[in-house]
Order: structure tokens, then C-alpha cells, then sequence
């Protein structure tokens, strides 16, 4: 079945500094790929989606890829702040969902993303 | 546009007990789906709805259920509570089935006694 491993955390890092929280997925065909941030205490948020190989999605200074001959969606941003400290989800979403797939987003385990002033 | 609607915020059962958590979708989404998130199995999907019907069922016992009506806001119960049920609840809409961009509530804690 479906699948995504993000690497294994906490992340802690000084304000300013390069983030790289790197996501890995197995999944048939070419699922839409997602990172959902999570604060301390409340839902889950959309950051940034792509739906298509070679696609770049980006928001509020972060960024990822759709690789997918790696099969990779690593989250990347150039300087970050104590402000983006919280919990960070890589998500799939299966193409052609039905059936089994209806409504179903896999995630992977969420990494901890800590950043000191 | 208001976002997802999750009541209440907070909940305190016993165990054996009955809970029914609710949540209102983004005005004009009609899919619908549930999600149980633990420290230990992280964000585990238990169902979807759109347009009344369940249209899939995660890995959980019968205890879980859930429904929606006909204005798209949907319910889920869980019946004959267990300590292992204490968990951040959390409602997802959709515009449609299949479509794939998913707005979060902001869930709620369940917290098994």
C-alpha cells in the first residue's frame, strides 16, 4: 500500500538557518504530494501541494519538488525563524482515488521542528 | 469564507463511555473525512463521506461510526470508550471527492479517563 517516510527528528536549528526536512513516498502511479504544518495545540494547515512530477510548490518562503525518480518531496527553506517552529507532515494523495482511496490521505510520522533565536 | 468547524475544542469521557464529536465543512466542500492523531500511531484516517454516504472506512473497530447529513456537516461516535481512544480528533473537507487539497479543523482533544 501507500506510504511516506520523512526523516526522523526533532530538527533543531538556529534562526536563519537552511532547513532540509527530507520525505520519501511509495505509492502507484502519481499520487498528489503535500506538507501539512501542524502548531502547537491546533490542526493541521496546508503548506505547499504538488500534483505532477517535476512540479515545485512553495509558500511562505518554503519549497519542494515532486521527484519522481526518487520518489521524493523533501521540504526546503533558505532562512528560517523561531516563527516556523512546529510539526511538519509529508502527505500523499492516491491519482485516480476511489474505492479504498476515497478521502484518504497517507501521512508520514511528522518531524519536530524546533528553531532557537 | 469560515474554515472547518470542529466542536467542542475539549472533551473528558470515561471509560465506557459514549462520545459524538461534530464538524462543520467549509461551505460548498461535500467530502468529508475523519482522522485519529496519537504520539504513538501518528495521523491514522478512520473515515469519509460525501453526500451522505460513507465512501471509505479506515482499520478501526465498530465502535467507531460516523455520519453526514444533508447540509455536509458530519458526525463521528465513539462508543464504549477506551483509554486507548484518547486522541486529537480531526475533520478534513474536500470540494469533491477526489479532489485532493484538504482543509483541516483545528480537532478536538479527547481524553479517555
Amino acid at each position: 500500500g501507500d506510504s511516506v517516510t520523512q526523516m526522523e527528528g526533532p530538527v533543531t536549528l538556529s534562526e536563519e538557518a537552511f532547513l532540509t526536512i527530507n520525505c520519501t513516498y511509495t505509492a502507484t502511479g502519481y499520487p498528489s504530494l503535500f506538507w501539512y504544518v501542524q502548531y502547537p495545540g491546533e490542526g493541521l494547515q496546508l503548506l505547499l501541494k504538488a500534483t505532477k512530477a517535476d512540479d515545485k510548490g512553495s509558500n511562505k518562503g518554503f519549497e519542494a519538488t515532486y521527484r519522481k525518480e526518487t520518489t521524493s518531496f523533501h521540504l526546503e527553506k533558505g532562512s528560517v525563524q523561531v516563527s516556523d517552529s512546529a510539526v511538519y507532515f509529508c502527505a500523499l494523495y492516491p491519482p485516480n482515488a476511489g474505492g479504498t482511496s476515497y478521502g484518504k490521505l497517507t501521512f508520514g510520522q511528522g518531524t519536530i521542528l524546533t528553531v532557537h533565536p | 469564507k469560515a474554515g472547518v468547524t470542529q466542536t467542542p475544542r475539549y472533551l473528558i469521557k470515561t471509560r465506557g463511555q459514549q462520545v459524538t464529536l461534530s464538524c462543520s465543512p467549509i461551505s460548498g466542500h461535500r467530502s468529508v473525512s475523519w482522522y485519529q492523531q496519537t504520539p504513538g500511531q501518528g495521523l491514522q484516517f478512520l473515515f469519509e463521506y460525501f453526500s451522505e454516504t460513507q465512501r471509505n472506512k479506515g482499520n478501526f473497530p465498530g465502535r467507531f461510526s460516523g455520519r453526514q447529513f444533508s447540509n455536509s456537516r458530519s458526525e463521528m461516535n465513539v462508543s464504549t470508550l477506551e483509554l486507548g481512544d484518547s486522541a486529537l480528533y480531526l475533520c478534513a473537507s474536500t470540494w469533491r471527492t477526489g479532489h485532493t487539497e484538504a482543509f483541516f479543523g483545528q480537532g478536538t482533544r479527547l481524553t479517555v479517563v
